[in-house]
């Protein structure tokens, strides 16, 4: 089985520029997840979506962060204008259902702003 | 939310030995645990998750325990090997929400 797909592996952007990352989840799986770590900590969510409506996205800073999935298979997370905070690895998951179910992860974007 | 933690930043093993790595939940509605394993330059990869119906699990070479009453979770690993070095994470979820809420990592250290 084909893991969860992000690209790209690296980018390296200035700060007030716009970012896109791509994700695509193991097939079948319903449920999406975006989370950004920050080098030395855990993952920490910003968005949950089930098909293609949003389930959670309580933690996203939406004022900057916006993010996608329009067919409920692929999903795109965008950030504009960028700020020096945002450099961190951006994680996407992927679960077959919503509740109790492991999530499998992407190995991730990171983010370097300067 | 409230948040994971876990105990020691770095643990560091002898190989061959068992290695224990310890967590602390906050969250009295969390039903759902998980350990994932982080090696450097990649995403988390599930190693063995545990129901809050449950006070113990095994895996091959783990064991996961989870203890509800002081909302502490272990994972065990046996006869710990140079590939299990990495960053292990719990993580857990419960009370209607079902994004993972992380610790920030113990740093597994392998010595020869």
């Amino acid at each position: 089985e084909a893991g969860v797909a992000q690209s790209p592996r690296y980018k390296i952007i200035e700060k007030r520029q716009s970012v896109a990352f791509w994700c695509n989840p193991i097939s079948g799986h319903a449920t999406l997840y975006w989370y950004q770590q920050i080098l030395g900590q855990g993952p920490k969510l910003l968005i949950q979506f089930q098909n293609n409506g949003v389930v959670d996205d309580s933690q996203l800073p939406k004022d900057r962060f916006s993010a996608e999935r329009l067919k409920g298979v692929d999903s795109t997370l965008k950030i504009q204008p960028a700020k020096l905070e945002d450099s961190a690895v951006y994680l996407c998951a992927s679960s077959s259902q919503v509740g109790n179910q492991p999530q499998h992860f992407g190995d991730g974007t990171r983010l370097s702003i300067l | 939310g409230e948040s994971v933690g876990l105990h020691l930043p770095t643990l560091s093993v002898q190989e061959g030995d068992n290695s224990i790595i310890n967590c602390a939940y906050s969250n009295s509605a969390s039903d759902y645990f998980i350990w994932y394993k982080q090696e450097s330059g990649k995403g988390p990869q599930f190693i063995i998750d545990i129901r809050s119906n449950m006070d113990k699990r095994q895996g091959q070479r783990v064991t996961v325990l989870l203890n509800k009453t002081v909302k502490h979770l272990s994972l065990q690993i046996a006869a710990t090997q140079p590939g299990d070095s990495a960053v292990y994470f719990c993580a857990e979820t419960g009370g209607g929400a079902d994004g993972l809420t992380f610790g920030k990592g113990t740093h597994l250290i392998i010595q020869p």
